[in-house]
């Protein structure tokens, strides 16, 4: 059964501060792998990851995947209260010939103005 | 562009009682998805559809059914609903399979 594994459940920091986000997998013909971030309503897409080593970037935030050790992580620079949200990890992985995506639950992000 | 949309927004059902929850996006895209969300358990897939006139199960298929009789729309079927589903329901479509999934703002549906 592929498994997503995110930690830490919750994660509370000052604005300003640094944060690291992390998320694991077991999963079966590993193809991508995807940051969401979900505030009030629906999950709003971050980065998609494919190959290791290759750090993604987009403002204050960045990832990166490292397919040995079957981890990736988030990181988000000088937070700022419209941080605050869960940000959840996703695996695509193919499955009977189609392809499907595990989702971890997810890290919730509280930024303290 | 709408995106991805999705009625009603919420939704209270008594036990027994059949609701279908409707999903449409404009983007063209093949494929569409519905998952439910409970606390502490993520995002879970209850059925897929890899273009229109095709379904296939997900994770948690059990008391739902689903159909794409047109290519922008993915409709979800509870038949007799149970407290068991109680949830918020979110619908996605993406291009193909290895690209970005997008989601509409989803149902929250309560069984009593």
């Amino acid at each position: 059964e592929d498994k997503v594994v995110q930690s830490p459940l919750s994660l509370v920091v000052h604005e300003g501060d640094t944060v690291t986000l992390n998320c694991s997998y077991e999963v079966t013909n590993f193809r991508s792998l995807l940051w969401y971030k979900q505030e009030k309503k629906a999950p709003t897409f971050l980065f998609m990851l494919t190959s290791s080593g290759i750090e993604k970037k987009s403002g204050r935030l960045s990832s990166i995947l490292d397919k040995k050790e079957l981890f990736s992580i988030l990181n988000i620079t000088a937070t700022q209260t419209g941080d605050s949200a869960v940000y959840l990890c996703a695996v695509i992985a193919p499955n009977f010939g189609n392809e499907k995506l595990t989702f971890g639950t997810g890290t919730r992000l509280t930024i303290i103005p | 562009n709408a995106g991805v949309t999705q009625t009603p927004k919420f939704r209270v059902l008594k036990t027994g009682q059949s609701m279908t929850l409707l999903c449409a996006q404009d983007m063209n895209h093949e494929y569409m998805y519905w998952y439910r969300q409970d606390p502490g358990m993520g995002l879970r897939l209850i059925h897929y559809s890899v273009g229109e006139g095709t379904t296939a199960k997900g994770e948690v298929p059990d008391g739902y059914n689903v159909s794409r009789l047109k290519k922008q729309n993915f409709l979800l079927g509870l038949e007799s609903a149970a407290p068991s589903q109680t949830s918020v329901y979110f619908c996605a479509s993406s291009l193909w399979t290895t690209y970005e999934q997008y989601f509409g703002p989803g149902t929250r549906l309560t069984v009593t």
